[in-house]
């Protein structure tokens, strides 16, 4: 079965760049989206189809997808961007989710 | 606004069944896609089960195919999942979410709506 691979956890200075990978075999030729996920709380779309933006996600919030590899991209990182982050694509079928990043904003 | 509430989880002995629904308003309940997604505590996304607007296309997660059912009555504007067999390993959150819109190829699936989530807890 496909896999989506993200690092499990990373930090980042407050108004510094945060770019959180996920990997998996030839994911450039799938969608990608990404979710942020706060404790206790429903996971938000924040980018969807590699590089879209839902309303409401602000700017800072970008994605990219080419090769084996989706970035999603915070930039100027807030301390209310502290969250999980998790990467998404479809396969032969199936939704298969990353196993999710923990941000940590210094 | 979209709104998607959840129901019908709760505590079951290990072999015991559930059925989750989800009750949808805010948009076209019938043109869209809609999943079910769960999360075991602490852990990450786990994705269950996904319908067409229709009903008619299914999609199942090799974790869940056979005890697990998904289905949908859009004269309701209702999602459900009917669990059987349950184990302790199907004990998490279930969240319902709405999938993609009408003329979006099924490889372009995202979640842009999320309900709050019902927890599920399997034990004796």
């Amino acid at each position: 079965s496909y896999e989506l691979t993200q690092p499990p956890s990373m930090s980042v200075s407050s108004g510094q760049t945060a770019s959180i990978t996920c990997s998996g075999e030839k994911l450039g030729d799938k969608h990608v989206c990404w979710y942020q996920q706060k404790p206790g709380q429903s996971p938000v779309l924040v980018v969807y189809q590699d590089n879209k933006r839902p309303s409401g996600i602000p700017e800072r919030f970008s994605g990219s997808n080419s090769g084996n590899t989706a970035t999603l991209t915070i930039s100027g990182t807030q301390a209310m961007d502290e969250a999980d982050y998790y990467c998404q694509a479809w396969d032969t079928s199936s939704v298969v989710f990353g196993g999710g990043t923990k941000l940590t904003v210094l | 606004q979209v709104q998607l509430v959840e129901s019908g989880g709760g505590l079951v002995k290990p072999g015991g069944s559930l059925r989750l629904s989800c009750a949808a308003s805010g948009f076209t309940f019938s043109d869209y896609y809609m999943s079910w997604v769960r999360q075991a505590p602490g852990k990450g996304l786990e994705w269950v089960s996904y319908i067409s607007g229709s009903g008619r296309t299914i999609y199942n997660a090799d974790s869940v195919k056979g005890p697990f059912t998904i289905s949908r009555d859009n004269a309701k504007k209702s999602l459900y999942l009917q669990m059987n067999s349950l184990r302790a390993e199907d004990t998490a959150v279930y969240y319902c979410a709405r999938g993609i819109p009408p003329g979006l190829a099924v490889a372009a699936t995202h979640f842009d709506y999320w309900g709050q989530g019902t927890l599920v807890t399997v034990s004796s």
